[in-house]
């Protein structure tokens, strides 16, 4: 059975940096995409971008490029949203998802229960 | 990038009822690669609809999607109490990936 299972909730100050994760399980992990989708409070779903764990080849939504990065860690089959210096504006919930292996045709599949980042001072 | 308009914002409806959702794109879908996602208060969405018709593993035969191009939609053909939700549609033939804002539907 596929399972991502995501880190707990965070509560931050502005400037900080954050890592949160998204560990798999059930499937062959460097073998298909993992995206990112954030949703603000009360609002919809955002595409963040993918990347593929066996090269660490990361695509970013316009949105989000130079504004996060994606990571792996390959020998514990886990996926990392990091940011270097948070905003309030990045209060969200995030969720990571495993997508197919070919990235021209792949879309969310099974997905983490979500991580929920404040951010406040 | 791709636009994903759907329509109605908010649908009140009764069980039983027959309803559907629509998901218009601002160009042309390449492949129709159009998703569909069911999301619950506090749950994470729940993939229903892939490559704008394909049922997803244990989704219910009352869930169907359809269209091509720039028009697709999604249609419950019999409300049941736990459809009541936010449905989103996605578009993955085009970098980058685009969710619509969302339809919720409600019980009356």
């Amino acid at each position: 059975e596929v399972q991502l299972v995501q880190s707990g909730a965070e509560v931050k100050k502005p400037g900080e940096s954050l890592k949160i994760s998204c560990k798999a399980s059930g499937y062959s992990f460097t073998k298909y995409w993992i995206g990112w989708v954030r949703q603000m409070p009360g609002k919809g779903l955002e595409y963040m971008g993918i990347i593929y764990p066996d090269d660490s080849d990361a695509r970013y939504s316009p949105s989000f490029q130079g504004q996060v990065t994606f990571s792996v860690d390959k020998s514990i089959s886990t996926a990392y949203l990091q940011w270097s210096s948070l905003k309030a504006s990045d209060t969200a919930i995030y969720y990571c998802a495993k997508h197919g292996g070919d990235f021209w045709s792949s879309f969310p599949q099974n997905w983490g229960q979500g991580t929920l980042v404040t951010v406040s001072s | 990038e791709i636009v994903l308009t759907q329509s109605p914002g908010t649908l009140s409806l009764s069980p039983g009822e027959r309803v559907t959702l629509s998901c218009r794109a601002s160009q042309r879908v390449s492949s129709d690669y159009l998703a569909w996602y069911q999301q619950k208060p506090g749950q994470a969405p729940r993939l229903l609809i892939y490559d704008a018709s394909s049922r997803a593993t244990d989704i219910p035969d009352r869930f169907s999607g359809s269209g091509s191009g720039t028009d697709f939609s999604l249609t419950i053909s019999r409300l049941e109490p736990e459809d009541f939700a936010v449905y989103y549609c996605l578009q993955y033939g085009t970098s980058p990936r685009t969710f619509g804002q969302g339809t919720k539907v409600d019980i009356k």
